[in-house]
């Protein structure tokens, strides 16, 4: 069964701070891994997305994420934080049956102290 | 990217009454689906949206209890029928053209009282 896991239900940094949210998944196949950000009272928005190509994938906001297939690992990165960067953060994997449906991760909260 | 529009943005509604949520794409798409978040929760797949035929339900989820419709590639609607305050979730439409990301409507956020 496929599955996406962020071990982290909160991660804490300072603005200016670099940071990282977690997600590892389990997938058969080549995975289709996707970042979305939820600001308070908003929908889902996509930040990144890894398809296939270089392990390091830059997308919205000044975020990237590094594909590690080895560790199976899709980590969101970001070298910088910002105060309104706080939001939660939910990983998601494509199905492998190719239906186009997600897989999303339980998230987490990214709190950016001034 | 398609934009997604999401009707209403949230109600509040009586146990045992039922609520229509709208989902409208300004571009035609692929797939649309419909995803539940539970309070402190993720998102859940209720079902896959199939234009002109009867959506595919994911495991835990009913016809009846959920509808939906998808009378064109643009357009898709969900009902939460009978409704209890379990019911009380936001509701995401999501629509997907070919190999790329999905994007979301802002969501409904459903209050059963």
């Amino acid at each position: 069964a496929q599955s996406v896991a962020q071990p982290e239900d909160q991660v804490n940094v300072a603005e200016g701070n670099p940071l990282t949210v977690k997600c590892t998944y389990s997938v058969s196949g080549n995975p289709y891994l996707f970042w979305y950000v939820q600001y308070p009272n908003r929908g889902l928005q996509f930040l990144l997305k890894y398809i296939t190509g270089d392990n390091l994938v830059k997308g919205s906001y000044g975020f990237e994420a590094e594909f590690n297939k080895s560790q199976t690992s899709f980590h969101l990165k970001k070298p910088s934080a910002l105060v309104s960067d706080s939001a939660l953060y939910f990983c998601a994997v494509r199905d492998a049956s190719n239906t186009g449906k997600l897989i999303f991760g339980q998230g987490t909260t990214l709190q950016v102290k001034p | 990217s398609a934009v997604i529009s999401q009707k209403p943005s949230r109600d509040i509604c009586q146990r045992g009454t039922s609520l229509t949520i709208q989902c409208q794409v300004d571009s035609q798409v692929t797939m649309m689906f419909w995803y539940r978040q539970q309070p402190g929760q993720s998102l859940t797949l209720i079902a896959t949206a199939n234009q002109g035929s009867e959506a595919t339900y994911e495991s835990g989820f009913v016809i009846d209890k959920f509808p939906i419709s998808r009378p064109n590639l643009t357009f898709s609607t969900l009902t939460v029928s009978n409704m209890s305050p379990e019911d009380s979730s936001i509701y995401l439409c999501s629509a997907l053209e070919g190999n790329t990301e999905a994007f979301f409507g802002q969501g409904t956020r459903l209050t059963v009282v």
